[in-house]
């Protein structure tokens, strides 16, 4: 149990609609880092949030977008879905963007499109 | 791109028996990360490695972190069942924790 919490957990849409993930952190933590992880793969970075402003941004197309709230909750926002945008997502918080700060992950959103 | 290569892609093996997993990649990271996932949940960390030849120990675990920090490796003693998941190594660079995950290692350990 690492205090993250993701909804939903499945959801299926269909090819060029719009999906909105949610992600709830752990008490105390203001970062939020949102990740995909396709089947049989590792996760890719997509971006990360700390303090309400985008920290760093993956190798993802501008239809993924994202935002944190005043509580540090985010959103994971993408537009246009497409086939390949099947996945498992992910969102991990974290006190803090340093390399010694300890990512704790969600049980993720599992997204299929039809 | 920095890539981070993991071998073997699976393993099965009867409990009792030692493996090695490896992480390979031809960037320098500032730490390594080792986690494992199992099927409907997110990945748990298990150690961080952060100094070139560094090795740690978590009970039959045996992490280490190559010289070069390219490369690291995850000895397991005596496997069990509840050994059983998706290991996946992840590394970061600067000084952030935006991490660049391996390909992943998927084990299963059976009586």
């Amino acid at each position: 149990e690492t205090g993250v919490t993701q909804s939903p957990t499945h959801l299926i849409k269909t090819r060029g609609q719009q999906v909105t993930l949610r992600c709830s952190s752990q008490s105390g933590h203001n970062t939020v880092s949102w990740y995909q992880q396709a089947l049989g793969q590792g996760p890719q970075f997509i971006f990360q949030y700390y303090r309400e402003e985008e920290n760093g941004r993956g190798n993802f197309p501008p239809r993924f977008s994202g935002l944190q709230f005043p509580n540090y909750s985010s959103e994971l926002n993408v537009n246009a879905l497409e086939l390949d945008d099947s996945a498992l997502y992910l969102c991990a918080s974290s006190y803090g963007q340093g390399r010694q700060e300890k990512l704790f992950f969600g049980s993720g959103t599992q997204l299929s499109v039809l | 791109t920095q890539l981070l290569e993991q071998s073997p892609q699976f393993l099965s093996i009867q409990e009792g028996e030692n493996l090695t997993v490896y992480c390979n990649s031809s960037s320098v990271f500032s730490s390594l990360q080792w986690y494992r996932q199992e099927p409907g949940e997110g990945p748990v960390l298990l150690v961080t490695v952060v100094t070139g030849g560094e090795v740690k120990k978590l009970k039959r675990l045996t992490f280490q972190f190559g010289d070069a920090r390219k490369d690291s490796s995850l000895h397991i003693t005596a496997a069990q069942p509840g050994d059983t998941g998706l290991y996946l190594c992840a590394g970061s660079t600067g000084g952030g924790n935006k991490l660049t995950f391996g390909t992943g290692t998927q084990l299963k350990v059976e009586l």
